[in-house]
């Protein structure tokens, strides 16, 4: 039974284009994050809720925007993709929004995200 | 300068090593420390965490905090094929302004050889 859960998978898609990737956590959690890991594996937070709440919004570009419709999914949406956003995306979310074992993340299997 | 740096390595060690993987960071304010471990093409999970400075052991693997030189570190005793994965550390803040923000390093690549 998967904990947090991302669809699709994989994502090609050709430059300018728009798509959503989805998420959704069974934890119960309440708070829930969105993360971009580059080429380098180095791993970014860009979005997180609290509680339906956005309380973490990264110097991210606007044709990201996020949003939740409810404690236990957090959607992605993109407009007009380019290079650049080629990467992998990583939903995630934790029991509340701090540091402390109350905090820690437990992570989707990721979206490869491949844009032409 | 990023706040947290990890050498990504790739690291290549034999069987039954022990390995030493490090992260320095630069915010006095991080309070929480934690190692992820990410297997190919999978989402990273949690290995350790630990609170201010110190040590703690979980069978094979040992983090350790040394909050005045800025410097985490994970050692793995007896490492084995399994082991071979990207080691991320992270960090967050302590207090009312922590929103959960965790800030992760780059990132270790393990190899242990069989």
């Amino acid at each position: 039974d998967t904990a947090v859960s991302q669809t699709p998978k994989y994502l090609v898609t050709q430059m300018g284009n728009d798509k959503s990737i989805k998420c959704e956590q069974n934890l119960g959690h309440d708070t829930m994050y969105w993360y971009k890991q580059d080429s380098k594996k180095f791993l970014k937070i860009m979005f997180s809720y609290n509680n339906k709440e956005l309380i973490i919004n990264e110097t991210v570009p606007n044709r990201f925007s996020p949003k939740s419709p409810d404690k236990a999914h957090l959607n992605l949406h993109i407009n007009s993709l380019e290079l650049g956003d080629s990467a992998v995306y990583f939903c995630a979310s934790s029991r509340r929004a701090s540091g402390g074992t109350g905090g820690t993340q437990y992570f989707g299997p990721g979206t490869r995200l491949t844009v032409l | 300068q990023k706040e947290v740096e990890q050498d990504p390595g790739p690291l290549s060690v034999p069987e039954g090593a022990i390995v030493s993987l490090n992260c320095t960071y630069s915010n006095s304010a991080f309070q929480y420390f934690m190692w992820y471990r990410q297997y190919s093409r999978k989402g990273p999970e949690l290995l350790m965490y630990t609170y201010s400075s110190g040590n703690k052991e979980d069978g094979r693997f040992t983090a350790q905090v040394d909050k005045s030189s800025k410097y985490i570190s994970l050692f793995i005793r007896d490492s084995q094929p399994s082991d071979s994965a990207t080691y991320l550390c992270a960090m967050s803040v302590h207090g009312s302004s922590n929103t959960g923000k965790l800030i992760f390093g780059q990132g270790t690549t393990l190899q242990v050889k069989p």
